[in-house]
């Protein structure tokens, strides 16, 4: 079945240090691929997502390219904030009749002054 | 303008309980799920329903009964609350089966005591 595999945390970075997030998937077919971001204490929120092969998702300086060689989706920024301390979800939809979200475990990140 | 919203925010209640969260979107999705995150951040589906219809029932116990009146509204009832049904549950929406993004609420913490 398909699934979701991103790097455990957490994660522990210094302001304006380079993030990297790694998530690779199992799927058949052609599926999207998303990262939500989770801060504390709220519901989730989409940050960005790529639908096929080779496109880059970006957003709010956060970006991913969708590998299918790889079957990689891995989330980068190249300068981090405190503001962007939370949790990372990559996550996966193949689409179809019974299609649905799946997550991988989430990411904790912390940001440190 | 809160797209997807669901009540309440918070509910502890006593073992054995009966207690409902209500769900209503109002972005005109005609899927909507229901995923529960446990203490480990981690989110699982437990229910989806497309137009009215229920889709993905996952290997939920059967005293959690999702209800959907109409496309813009799912809820979720959980009869007799055992304390391992503390959790944060999440309603979602997204529209058609094809590979888009899911829109979340802001989650109800549920706390069985």
């Amino acid at each position: 079945g398909n699934s979701v595999t991103q790097m455990e945390g957490p994660v522990t970075l210094s302001e304006e240090a380079f993030l990297t997030i790694n998530c690779t998937y199992t799927a058949t077919g052609y599926p999207s691929l998303f990262w939500y971001v989770q801060y504390p204490g709220e519901g989730l929120q989409l940050l960005l997502k790529a639908t096929k092969a080779d496109d880059k998702g970006s957003n709010k300086g956060f970006e991913a390219t969708y590998r299918k060689e790889t079957t990689s989706f891995h989330l980068e920024k190249g300068s981090v904030q405190v503001s962007d301390s939370a949790v990372y979800f990559c996550a996966l939809r193949s689409g179809g009749a019974t299609n649905k979200l799946i997550f991988g475990t989430g990411t904790l990140l912390a940001v440190q002054p | 303008d809160t797209a997807v919203s669901q009540t309440p925010k918070y509910l502890v209640t006593q073992m054995g309980n009966d207690k409902s969260i209500k769900c209503e979107q109002n972005l005109g999705h005609d899927t909507m799920y229901w995923y529960k995150q446990d203490s480990k951040k981690f989110l699982k589906i437990m229910f989806s329903y497309n137009n009215k219809e229920l889709i993905i029932n996952e290997t939920v116990p059967n005293r959690f009964s999702p209800k959907s009146p109409d496309k813009a509204h799912l809820n979720l009832h959980i009869n007799s609350l055992e304390l391992g049904d503390s959790a944060v549950y999440f309603c979602a929406s997204s529209q058609g089966e094809g590979n888009t993004e899911a829109f979340f609420g802001q989650g109800t913490r549920l706390t069985v005591v």
